[in-house]
């Protein structure tokens, strides 16, 4: 099967410039998420989508990063204005439901450094 | 609230010797446990998974964890390590129910030196 593609892979911006990152995530998976990923620091979920409701975005700096999720399927996370702190690895995955619930699929992730 | 905790930052192994990667966790509720690998230039893939029955569980290239309950723990366990292993592990846990969300500890870098 086809994996989790992300795009852009990289990205350098200046501060207080935009970004936004795209994610299109395993056919038939119903879940999506969205992690940021700080060097020597674990995946920190931003956002999780069910189909195109969101479930759980208590982590979403709602100030600056906005994430859609259209029809259900692609979603894209907007990053604007851009702080330096946001300079991470932003990775999308996605799980199927039922009994593999939870079994994450990552993309390569999207490298954003901002200057 | 759930967290997760790793013991090693950074662990250095020579080829055959064994392995042992801490992992605690803090739920209130009936967990789903994983294991979760990052090779150099790879993206994140999944090693092993606990969602119940048998505490003790087999993953891909020789690696297994253990469950124990009554610790909070899930540790990863590999007899001989090789220099293939070297990567970064991240364990992680949710909530049981269907949209639980995924909380991943720091990480730990595994380097084996040949």
């Amino acid at each position: 099967e086809a994996g989790v593609a992300q795009s852009p892979r990289y990205k350098i911006i200046e501060k207080r410039q935009s970004v936004a990152f795209w994610c299109n995530p395993i056919s038939g998976h119903a879940t999506l998420y969205w992690y940021q990923q700080i060097l020597g620091q674990g995946p920190k979920l931003l956002i999780q989508f069910q189909n195109n409701g969101v479930v759980d975005d208590s982590q979403l700096p709602k100030d600056r990063f906005s994430a859609e999720r259209l029809k259900g399927v692609d979603s894209t996370l907007k990053i604007q204005p851009a702080k330096l702190e946001d300079s991470a690895v932003y990775l999308c995955a996605s799980s199927p439901a039922g009994v593999r619930a939870g079994e994450l699929f990552f993309g390569e992730g999207s490298r954003l450094t901002v200057l | 609230a759930q967290s997760v905790s790793q013991h090693n930052h950074h662990v250095i192994l020579s080829e055959a010797a064994s392995l042992e990667l801490g992992c605690n966790y803090s739920y209130g509720g009936t967990v789903n446990l994983f294991w979760y690998v990052q090779y150099p230039g790879q993206h994140l893939q999944l090693l092993l998974k606990y969602f119940s029955g048998d505490p003790l569980v087999k993953g891909i290239k020789g690696f297994e964890a253990e469950f124990i309950k009554s610790k909070f723990s899930f540790n990863l366990r590999k007899p001989s390590v090789q220099w293939s292993d070297t990567a970064e592990y991240f364990c992680a846990v949710r909530g049981s129910a269907s949209y639980d969300k995924v909380i991943f500890g720091p990480g730990t870098s595994l380097s084996v030196i040949p």
